[in-house]
């Protein structure tokens, strides 16, 4: 079945540093998805890429989805407090109806 | 407000007793889904439903069952909760399978003795 794949599982960053999680099919998607996971909380949709080579960006984040539609990448510049969480991918293949989750990415931010 | 709701947010319970976590959304989606979330393994569907009276396996249904007999519930039931099954459990829900944005109910942390 699809795997989809994230890394680093965890990254330590100072408040400012830049943070870049990366995500791995090991099939081509339909489209992917971008959550985040505040500590005791629940995921919420952040973004989602549907096209070959696509960037978004959402102030300070910025969302790529690779040109074989099979990796993703979100980079987070100039880190803050408020970015603490776990950062999940989720890709949709293309004949089906699940979306299947990466391990995620937790992301802690030292003051 | 637009949610999903989930009951009980907390569950301690033993191995072999029947147990239904509920969940309900109020935007009229046709798409709900039941995962499963344990440390490092990320989200893992269990079940999802198309919509009423449709449902599906997801990668991890053993052990659980679902019904869908009116849009707006998901109940997911554990006939007999074993320890493997202690992990936290969200539902979420989206307007139709290809839609885009998932929201997730607050979770339900079960623990099976």
């Amino acid at each position: 079945g699809q795997q989809v794949m994230q890394i680093p599982q965890y990254q330590h960053v100072q408040e400012g540093e830049d943070f870049t999680t990366y995500c791995n099919s090991s099939t081509t998607l339909s489209n992917i998805q971008w959550y985040k996971q505040r500590p005791g909380g629940h995921p919420v949709f952040l973004i989602q890429l549907v096209k070959s080579g696509e960037v978004k960006k959402q102030k300070r984040l910025t969302f790529q989805f690779g040109e074989a539609k099979k990796n993703s990448s979100l980079h987070i510049t100039a880190t803050q407090t408020t970015d603490v969480g776990t950062y999940f991918c989720a890709g949709r293949q293309k004949a089906g109806n699940m979306l299947t989750f990466g391990g995620g990415t937790r992301l802690m931010v030292k003051p | 407000e637009a949610q999903v709701t989930q009951n009980p947010r907390y569950l301690i319970t033993v191995t072999g007793k029947k147990l239904t976590v509920t969940c309900s959304q109020n935007m009229n989606h046709e798409y709900m889904s039941w995962y499963r979330q344990d440390p490092g393994l990320g989200l893992r569907q269990i079940y999802y439903s198309m919509n009423v009276e449709v449902t599906d396996k997801g990668d991890v249904p053993e052990g659980y069952k679902v019904s869908r007999k009116e849009k707006r519930n998901f109940p997911l039931i554990l006939e007999s909760p074993s320890p493997n099954q202690t992990s936290l459990y969200f539902c979420a829900s989206r307007e139709r399978a290809t839609y885009n944005e998932q929201f997730f109910g607050p979770g339900t942390r079960l623990t099976v003795l």
